[in-house]
């Protein structure tokens, strides 16, 4: 699976957007893009996935740059509790492939 | 989303004892789960993979002889830590995956194993 890069922390402010950038220069064409998240001390949970597209769910969005080299995770309106490590892992579509994590983003949601 | 269950949520044992975690896929049947570790302040690292009905998978520096995994039905995996250490200490955590191409992969709550 392809190497993923994302800051190491953020802040954001309570009720404005979060954006958490992806690099993931290294993607090849049957590999998608998973965000997940974990909050302290919980299993991670799934946030939003896509391929080429950009996505939204009712949790966030993903905006996937053209080339396919880095992507966006939005939270439009971040609360106290979307405190967490947000990961970014790129995967092929083989469904026996388990996820490799990275450093993940330590993002900080502030009153 | 799927449902997974970890038990227990949290377990402190003596030194040289053994601890049993088990993952149950509630309401999907599950022919691999996956194993993570994660220490301190750092990521989640895969420990092996789950196969039901035959042996596990083990990632490399992970002794299979001292973290015992039984897949012995399509829901349950069980997780067994033998003759436990501090350095065992740890937040042990499963995962599953439908098994459908490119589903996402549902986690269970994590297990916090700390070896007095």
């Amino acid at each position: 699976d392809a190497k993923t890069t994302q800051p190491p922390s953020m802040d954001c402010a309570e009720g404005r957007a979060a954006n958490l950038p992806c690099n993931h220069s290294t993607i090849s064409g049957n590999e998608y893009v998973y965000w997940y998240r974990q909050i302290h001390s919980q299993g991670p949970q799934y946030i939003i996935h896509g391929l080429k597209n950009n996505e939204t769910n009712e949790m966030a969005s993903l905006i996937i740059t053209e080339d396919r080299k880095s992507s966006t995770l939005i939270l439009p309106h971040a609360t106290l509790r979307d405190t967490a490590v947000y990961y970014c892992i790129v995967r092929a579509n083989n469904a026996g492939n388990m996820l490799t994590f990275g450093g993940g983003t330590r993002l900080m949601v502030k009153p | 989303g799927a449902v997974v269950s970890q038990h227990p949520s949290w377990v402190i044992c003596k030194s040289g004892t053994s601890v049993k975690i088990e993952c149950r896929s509630l309401d999907f049947q599950a022919t691999t789960m996956f194993w993570y570790r994660q220490f301190p302040k750092q990521s989640l690292m895969l420990m092996a993979t789950s196969n039901e009905g035959s042996k596990a998978t083990y990632e490399q520096g992970v002794e299979k002889d001292k973290f015992l995994i039984n897949h012995a039905s399509l829901t349950l995996s069980t997780l067994t830590v033998t003759s436990a250490h501090p350095e065992d200490s740890s937040f042990y955590i499963c995962s599953v995956r439908p098994g459908e191409r490119n589903t996402e992969a549902f986690f269970g709550q994590g297990t916090r194993l700390t070896v007095v």
